[in-house]
């Protein structure tokens, strides 16, 4: 699998967007990216996916550039829940190893009153 | 519905004591994974099932761990004569299937501290 670079933290305030990048400039074609977060204590949480195309769910949205090299988890309005460490993970879509996740350090979000 | 649970959530042992940690997969979920977290790192895979099968053992740092899963739901990893390097969260997580499509729903994770 593709190794992904995170920034180890960022801070953003409460109210305001989250945009947290993830560069994976040696991603093969049929590798998806996906985004989980992992709030302390707890085990890590699937946030979304996507392979070329951006996508959008109830948590979150993903942005990945034309040329698939990096992407942007994008949390529109930033909760104090929202404090954790996020994820990018590159992951083969089919065959091989694919069920595996391979964690990186990931990026250490804290939200701010 | 529950997710999937894992027990104990803390355990303390003694350096070259046996331990067994369980988890609980959710309802119906084919694929069962164990993961390992040092503190400070993200998780790093242990072992895979498929139904009651293990189709990957791939990750497990040492014959000191054994991972089993006899009726393809609830699995118990297993650490013989554990040693301090051992001490981590071991996590837990199913999926409905293997494809990338499915994502793995993870358990609490259980506090290994080796004394």
């Amino acid at each position: 699998d593709a190794k992904t670079t995170q920034p180890p933290s960022m801070d953003c305030a409460e109210g305001r967007a989250a945009n947290l990048p993830c560069n994976h400039s040696t991603i093969s074609g049929n590798e998806y990216v996906y985004w989980y977060r992992q709030i302390h204590s707890q085990g890590p949480q699937y946030i979304i996916h996507g392979l070329k195309n951006n996508e959008t769910n109830e948590m979150a949205s993903l942005i990945i550039t034309e040329d698939r090299k990096s992407s942007t988890l994008i949390l529109p309005h930033a909760t104090l829940r929202d404090t954790a460490v996020y994820y990018c993970i590159v992951r083969v879509g089919y065959g091989g190893s694919n069920y595996k996740l391979t964690f990186g350090k990931g990026t250490l979000l804290t939200v701010n009153p | 519905g529950a997710g999937v649970s894992q027990s104990p959530r803390y355990k303390v042992a003694k350096r070259g004591q046996d331990v067994a940690l369980r988890c609980d997969p959710i309802s119906g979920h084919v694929s069962l994974f164990w993961y390992q977290q040092a503190l400070g790192q993200g998780p790093e895979f242990l072992t895979y099932f498929q139904n009651e099968a293990q189709l990957d053992k791939s990750g497990l740092p040492s014959d000191r761990f054994f991972a089993e899963r006899p009726e393809g739901s609830v699995s118990t990893l297993k650490i013989q004569r554990t040693q301090q390097e051992d001490s981590a969260v071991y996590l837990c997580a199913s999926s409905i299937q293997r494809s990338e499509t499915y994502e793995q729903y993870f358990g609490p994770g259980t506090r290994l501290t080796v004394t």
